[in-house]
């Protein structure tokens, strides 16, 4: 069972249109934080969020976590081709020092 | 600075040949972490070590160990390679714990043939 389920798996757009990715659990989180991975390369952070309700902006990139800290979305706005890649969330539950990671929702944007 | 370093970045094995995956970070940091990666499967946590001289299994260890050599370096073992093991294997480190940000080495492209 997946901790952390992402949605969607995929997503092909065209440049200029808007979207939303969504991180949902039954379990509360501590803190979650939305990786972007390009191909051939490592995972890389955008933000981590930590207090119920919270949002934060990077340039296009909204992120905003859920009042219960079960969920999270990544909102992008006029999406462009360099945003293309695989978005992960992941989340430390419980204490844990283990953390987990949702499947990734990969992003295709066509110029 | 490097960050976190991998090696090799390339391998292919035949079913039964062993193997050590090397990984190194220079940013002082408590915890490290092996991952693999299959298409639609996310990251899966293979085996962590929240601190130099411990090490401790994740959600799938069959089939590898781990060995945290020093502070600085983590390593993977294959023992016995399967095909089931073909994947992209990640090192990443963190400072403390799981919560925080995790820094990803650039992967090992491994095939086992």
């Amino acid at each position: 069972t997946q901790l952390l389920e992402q949605s969607p798996q995929f997503l092909s757009i065209q440049e200029g249109e808007n979207l939303t990715v969504y991180c949902n659990s039954s379990s509360v989180f501590s803190s979650l934080q939305w990786y972007r991975q390009e191909p051939g390369e490592g995972p890389v952070l955008l933000v981590t969020v930590v207090t119920g309700g919270e949002v934060k902006k990077l340039k296009r990139l909204t992120f905003q976590f859920g009042d219960a800290r079960k969920d999270s979305s990544l909102h992008i706005t006029a999406a462009q081709p360099g945003d293309t890649g695989l978005y992960l969330c992941a989340g430390e539950s419980g204490g844990s020092y283990i953390p987990t990671f949702g499947r990734g929702t990969s992003l295709i944007v066509h110029p | 600075n490097a960050g976190v370093t991998q090696t090799p970045k390339f391998q292919v094995l035949k079913t039964g040949q062993s193997m050590t995956l090397q990984c190194a970070q220079d940013m002082n940091h408590n915890s490290m972490y092996w991952y693999r990666q299959d298409p639609g499967m996310g990251l899966r946590l293979i085996y962590y070590s929240a601190s130099e001289g411990t090490t401790d299994k994740g959600e799938v260890p069959n089939g590898y160990n781990v060995s945290r050599l020093n502070k600085r370096e983590f390593s993977l073992r294959l023992e016995s390679a399967a095909p089931s093991q073909t994947s992209v294997y990640f090192c990443a480190s963190s400072e403390i714990r799981g919560g925080d940000t995790q820094y990803f080495g650039p992967g090992t492209r491994l095939t086992v043939l």
